[in-house]
């Protein structure tokens, strides 16, 4: 079955600065990669998505690219501000069949001002 | 986006008595949904894949006999947590995919949680 990796499992940035997280899967039939933020007690929220047909996609400050021959996938913020701070996680799935997302183990990022 | 919910939000039950936890679909039809696990500081675990009709598909080291899924509509899975442990308490999540659209983006209900004393 499918394995995901991600790094670091803490961040602390400075406001202003970039945050890079990064992730490694295992299965080769993956073809979705979404990135949540989740706090506290909350459900995880969607904050970008790739499929494998693409290799970047960006929204206003995130980014995500995906390396399918390397098998990773990195969450780019940049100019991050204190409300970035949250729980971040990757996920990978066959998402054309309908399968279950497997979680990273998350990273926690601290954007202090 | 599409709406999944959950029921109850939270739920106290003393060890040895089961709670179920209902997950909806409302404004789509789901023949899949997923049932996740998270602990305190930890990463949501996939526990089982619902199906509509069928039986639910368990990940390793899941007691299927401990935690009872039933998804007998398109818009309703629940999963039944029998003779509740306090080691069962966690935060129980909810997804499904619209099987329609074209997006694979997953819908995630706000969870439960549960505490066992």
């Amino acid at each position: 079955g499918e394995n995901v990796e991600q790094h670091p499992s803490t961040l602390s940035v400075q406001e202003g600065d970039s945050a890079v997280i990064k992730c490694t899967y295992s299965d080769s039939a993956s073809n979705y990669f979404p990135w949540y933020k989740q706090e506290l007690g909350k459900r995880p929220q969607l904050i970008i998505d790739i499929r494998s047909n693409v290799g970047e996609k960006k929204d206003q400050r995130i980014a995500v690219t995906l390396n399918k021959t390397a098998k990773h996938f990195s969450l780019h913020i940049t100019e991050t501000q204190p409300e970035d701070s949250a729980v971040y996680f990757c996920a990978a799935s066959q998402g054309q069949a309908g399968t279950a997302l497997i979680f990273g183990k998350g990273t926690t990022l601290s954007v202090s001002s | 986006g599409a709406v999944v919910s959950q029921h109850p939000s939270w739920v106290i039950c003393k060890s040895g008595t089961s709670v179920k936890i209902e997950c909806r679909s409302l404004d789509f039809q789901a023949t899949t949904m997923f049932w996740y696990r998270q602990f305190p500081k930890q990463s949501l675990m996939l526990m089982a894949t619902s199906n509509e009709g069928s039986k639910a598909t368990y990940e390793q080291g899941v007691e299927k006999d401990k935690f009872l899924i039933n998804h007998a509509s398109l818009t309703l899975s629940t999963l039944t947590v029998t003779s509740a442990h306090p080691e069962d308490s966690s935060f129980y999540i909810c997804s499904a995919r619209d099987p329609y659209v074209r997006s694979y983006e997953q819908y995630f209900g706000p969870g439960t949680r549960l505490t066992v004393t």
